[in-house]
């Protein structure tokens, strides 16, 4: 069985540094594309970027380039998303999502809050 | 980057009956097009990929239709636990995005 686990809700603070995670089990990690989306709150989807873990190959949407960092450890099956600073308008879920073979998102995991608050 | 523009924004329907919903791309995405379904407190979920593929497990009264920059998901007869948000998502070249979202409510 495909599954996506992410790791906890988390509070911060403005300007803390965070890294979130997303493990993958049941498939081959290294053979398909691990995607981050946002949802703030109340709101829609936002497409944030995408990796492919057998080579690190990562994309960003021009929205969220620079803001955040993805990157993936094949050894453990584990796709990260990170921020070095973080801001009150990072609040938001964030749910990673494996890209099946036409670039849509078969598998979710079941989302990370992430609450920036002083 | 590619605008995905959904219409409409809220769509109010009785059970049982036709929901027709769009999905508009600013320039062409080919067939690259997918429908989510999500519901209050729940992760989305895959229902329609290539335009018009259901996905594994998926009713058969979801249906998806359309190439280039003009596609739709059609719920033949709406079941109660249709009423959610359905989003659409382009993906070209592995960059992707996501329309704004239609809101199927109970009417």
């Amino acid at each position: 069985e495909v599954q996506l686990v992410q790791s906890g809700a988390e509070v911060k603070k403005p300007g803390e540094s965070l890294k979130i995670s997303c493990k993958g089990s049941g498939y081959s990690f290294t053979s398909y594309w691990i995607g981050w989306v946002r949802q703030m709150p109340g709101k829609g989807l936002e497409w944030m970027g995408i990796i492919y873990p057998g080579d690190s190959d990562t994309r960003y949407s021009p929205s969220f380039q620079g803001q955040v960092t993805i990157s993936a450890d094949k050894s453990i099956s584990t796709a990260y998303l990170q921020w070095s600073s973080l801001k009150a308008s990072d609040t938001a879920m964030y749910y990673c999502a494996r890209g099946g073979a036409m670039g849509h998102f078969d598998y979710w995991g079941q989302g990370t809050l992430v609450t920036v608050s002083s | 980057e590619i605008v995905m523009t959904q219409s409409p924004a809220t769509l109010s329907v009785s059970p049982g009956e036709r929901a027709t919903l769009s999905c508009r791309a600013s320039q062409s995405v080919s067939s690259n097009l997918a429908w989510y379904q999500q519901k209050p407190g729940q992760a989305p979920r895959l229902l329609i990929y290539g335009a018009s593929t259901r996905a594994t497990g998926i009713p058969a009264r979801f249906s998806g239709s359309g190439s280039g920059t003009e596609f739709t998901l059609t719920i033949s007869s709406l079941q109660s636990e249709d009423f959610a948000v359905y989003y659409c998502q382009q993906y070209n070249n592995w960059l992707g995005t996501f329309g704004q979202g239609t809101k199927v409510e109970i009417k």
